[in-house]
């Protein structure tokens, strides 16, 4: 099974700041990565797909780069609404349809 | 807009059972693929099952794999987790999600705002 490698697993930050953020594969999966916010008490929402693609809606200081293995969400200006908890999954090859552990962002 | 709203979640004992429902509006349900993904209290998210459009195939994780069943009813839009044996580890608000396929791959795009099942 693929193993999906989240890090940091929490980030204390100020708004303003650039927030970057890695997920590690433990195989290839080219560019099959999706990345979600998830707000305490709410349903993860999807912010990014096929690694680099901006889910519609999704203001554009938050991107993804990556492929293969190694990958990388950025939020460019941390703004307060997007204090949350951040996600990977991996969508190459399933089962499972693995998610990182995810990384909580709160400020500083 | 695509709404899932998921019920069914409650107090089940130890080895007991439970349906879970998702239903959809708003969406030509029949045409996607549907996956269940959990939360245990102050975890991360679980994906728990999948479900093609057609019903066809179903993937399971390794935890619920033989105990959990997934199907649909798509002349009721509806989606449903039936689960067996269950143990204190299925406690979690449990998720529907939609699957969207693009060119390349495929994400979770609508979920519903979950049910808490509580193994007690």
């Amino acid at each position: 099974d693929i193993q999906m490698t989240q890090s940091p697993s929490s980030l204390s930050v100020s708004v303003g700041d650039r927030v970057t953020i890695t997920c590690q594969a433990s195989q290839d999966i080219k560019t099959y990565l999706n990345w979600y916010q998830q707000k305490p008490g709410k349903a993860p929402k999807v912010l990014i797909h096929d690694a680099s693609t901006l889910a519609p809606g999704v203001p554009s200081r938050f991107s993804g780069s990556g492929s293969g293995t190694d990958f990388t969400f950025t939020i460019s200006s941390l703004q307060p609404e997007d204090i949350a908890t951040y996600y990977c999954q991996q969508y190459d090859k399933f089962p499972p349809f693995a998610f990182g552990q995810g990384t909580k962002l709160d400020i500083k | 807009q695509v709404q899932l709203v998921e019920s069914g979640g409650g107090v089940v004992h130890p080895g007991g059972s439970l349906r879970l429902s998702c239903a959809a509006s708003r969406v030509i349900f029949r045409y996607f693929g549907m996956h269940w993904v959990r939360q245990a209290p102050a975890k991360g998210l679980e994906w728990v099952a999948f479900i093609s459009d057609d019903g066809s195939i179903n993937y399971y994780a390794d935890s619920v794999k033989g105990r959990f069943l997934v199907s649909r009813d798509d002349s009721e839009n509806t989606l449903y987790l039936q689960l067996n044996n269950v143990g204190p580890d299925d406690t979690a608000v449990y998720f529907c999600a939609r699957r969207y396929c693009g060119a390349a791959s495929c994400h979770l795009d609508h979920w519903g705002p979950g049910t808490l099942v509580t193994v007690s």
